[in-house]
This record gives structure tokens, sequence and C-alpha cells, in this order.
């Protein structure tokens, strides 16, 4: 099955600086890329996703690229902010399960 | 539009009772999935519903169980309770399942269940 390495464990970040979370994958059917964002003690909500036909997806301060050839996508938060304090989880699809990393907390010191 | 509801939020059991959880999809949604989530483990799958069918399943023991009804919303029922299965229990629901940009999948808040 899909094997999702997800990097580093921990990030600390001074606000206002960049936060990048990369992740890779194993297999190449995989095709749709999701981040979500887990606050304490809430379920996790999706942010930003990305499908294998695009390379690059913005919304705001959050991007997220894909790399095909590498298996690798990235999550970038520009001009981090305390609120953006959480655990962050990357995600590959199949087209038939869903698969996690093991997850990033972040946190945004002020 | 409201969001995945899921009941009860907190659940303390004892070893060897039995559970079941509850979860109600967006409105419109057919594709219900339940994960286990656990600070050594992560988000792990348990299984998928789709129109009242279990289209897919995780490596969990059978003691885990599902099921979905007709208006989509579902249930999972976990029989003689060990103490590691003190967990998070979180829902997603999604529009349909397989094709592309009606696959997102949304959580709702989680079931905190422990096991004393």
């Amino acid at each position: 099955g899909e094997n999702v390495e997800q990097h580093p464990s921990t990030l600390s970040v001074q606000e206002g600086d960049s936060a990048v979370i990369k992740c890779t994958y194993s297999d190449s059917a995989s095709n749709y890329f999701p981040w979500y964002k887990q606050e304490l003690g809430k379920g996790p909500q999706l942010i930003i996703d990305i499908r294998s036909n695009v390379g690059e997806k913005k919304d705001q301060r959050i991007a997220v690229t894909l790399n095909k050839t590498a298996k690798h996508f990235s999550l970038h938060i520009t001009e981090t902010q305390p609120e953006d304090s959480a655990v962050y989880f990357c995600a590959a699809f199949t087209g038939n399960q869903f698969y996690f990393g093991t997850g990033t907390s972040l946190t945004v010191i002020p | 539009k409201a969001g995945v509801t899921q009941t009860p939020r907190y659940l303390i059991k004892t070893r060897g009772q039995q559970v079941t959880l509850s979860c109600s999809p967006i409105s419109g949604h057919r594709s219900v999935s339940w994960y286990q989530q656990t600070p050594g483990q992560g988000l792990q799958f348990l299984f998928e519903y789709f129109s009242e069918t279990q289209r897919n399943k995780g490596n969990f023991p059978g003691r885990f169980s599902g099921r979905q009804f007709s208006n989509s919303r579902s249930e999972m029922n976990v029989s003689t309770l060990e103490l590691g299965d003190s967990a998070l229990y979180l829902c997603a629901s999604s529009l349909t399942r397989g094709r592309p940009l009606t696959d997102t999948q949304y959580f709702g808040p989680g079931t905190r269940l422990t096991v004393l």
C-alpha cells in the first residue's frame, strides 16, 4: 500500500517567518494530496489540496507544491501568525483510500 | 451547511464493554470513512462506507465494525474493549468516492474514547 512520510515532526518559527512542511509518497497511483490543520480538541480541517495534474496551488498565505517525478509535496505558510500554531497532516489519495502522514506540530512564537 | 457531526463527543468505558459511535455526514455526502487517531500511531483508517456498503477496510481486528444507513448516517461499534482502544475516533465524509473533485474528505470533531 501507499506510504506517506512527513517531516519535520515539530517546527518552531518566529511570527512573520515562513514555515515549510514536506511529505513524500510511494504509490505513483496517488492523484490527490490534501493538507489538514488540527487544533487541540478538534477534528482535522482541510486547508488546501492539490491534484496530480497541477504543480502548485496558492490560497492567500498558504501554498502547496507537488513534484510527481520525485513523489513529494510541500506545504508553505508565509507570514506566520500565532493562530497558525497547530498540528498539520498531509495525505495522499490513491483513488481508493487516504493515507496520512504522522503530523507536524507547528508552533509560532509571538 | 452543517458540517460532519459526531456523537457522543466523549465516552468513558471499562475493559470488556462495547461501544457504539455515531456520525452524521454533511448533507448530500454519501461516503463516510472512520479513522482512529492516537499519539503513537497517528491517523489510521478503519473502514469506509458508501451507499450502505463497506467499500474498504483497514487493518483492524473484527472487534471493530460499522454500518451505514439509507440516510448516509454511519455508526461504528467496538466490542470487548481493550485499554489500547483509547483514542480519538474521527469520521470523515465526502460527496462520492473515487471520483476527482468529489472525493474531498471533511472531518468531524471526533469522539474521545477512554477505556479504563
